[in-house]
């Protein structure tokens, strides 16, 4: 159980354009759904925390304007690269939580590698 | 604020060997819950085990162990008999019970090679 998974899990794209990659609990109901961006050798980052139905909470020094976060229900959240550059190119991974479960554990996906040419 | 520091970057092994990572935290709460997390070259988490500040009992699991010690803020890892697989990078992480959304804040994490 607690499989959660991203999609897609490798993506190419061009500078300008904008990338989605959506994250998905499969076998159970996720209240907060969390985006890190990871850097070759480098550790994980939270970039924001999102609950279903509400907006998203960005950390400090993430812009919310180029990662836009949409949780639109308790299986599915999206982060939209948008305008993509060189420099967003990373490791991005998902993860959530359930309140059913306690401990404050996280179910994490497995990632998508970004590269902006 | 929460902070985890993994202070060994990188640790090389031969095989069969025991490697200990190092995992020194620091929080504010009086609850909270630390995590260990095992990164292949695949780039999946995967999970290894979670303590919460009240269960201080040392843990193992097949060749894992961990150590927890809240009197100088450390929970270290130990794989014994150390294998080819182990390589990876492991994560320690804290998580306050307290902090808005349980976010999670990782350490910068220890890069394992283990070699035949």
């Amino acid at each position: 159980g607690a499989v959660v998974s991203q999609h897609p899990s490798r993506v190419i794209c061009k500078s300008g354009t904008s990338v989605k990659i959506e994250c998905r609990s499969l076998d159970f109901q996720a209240t907060t759904m969390f985006w890190y961006r990871q850097f070759p050798k480098k550790s994980l980052m939270l970039m924001a925390t999102s609950n279903e139905g509400s907006k998203a909470t960005y950390e400090q020094g993430v812009e919310k304007d180029k990662f836009l976060i949409n949780h639109a229900s308790l299986t599915l959240s999206t982060l939209t690269v948008t305008s993509a550059h060189p420099e967003d190119s990373s490791f991005y991974i998902c993860s959530a939580r359930t309140s059913a479960i306690p401990n404050n554990e996280q179910f994490f996906g497995p990632g998508t590698r970004l590269t902006v040419l | 604020a929460q902070k985890v520091t993994q202070a060994q970057t990188e640790i090389s092994v031969v095989e069969k060997e025991d490697v200990t990572l190092d995992c020194v935290y620091e929080t504010r709460d009086t609850t909270y819950y630390l995590f260990w997390y095992k990164q292949p070259p695949s780039g999946e988490l995967v999970f290894l085990i979670r303590r919460n500040s009240f269960d201080e009992q040392n843990e193992i699991s097949g060749r894992y162990s961990w150590n927890f010690q809240k009197s100088t803020s450390s929970f270290n890892f130990t794989i014994t008999a150390s294998q080819v697989v182990d390589s990876a990078v492991y994560f320690c992480a804290l998580s306050e019970a307290g902090a808005a959304g349980n976010k999670l804040t990782f350490g910068g994490g220890t890069r394992v090679l283990v070699k035949p």
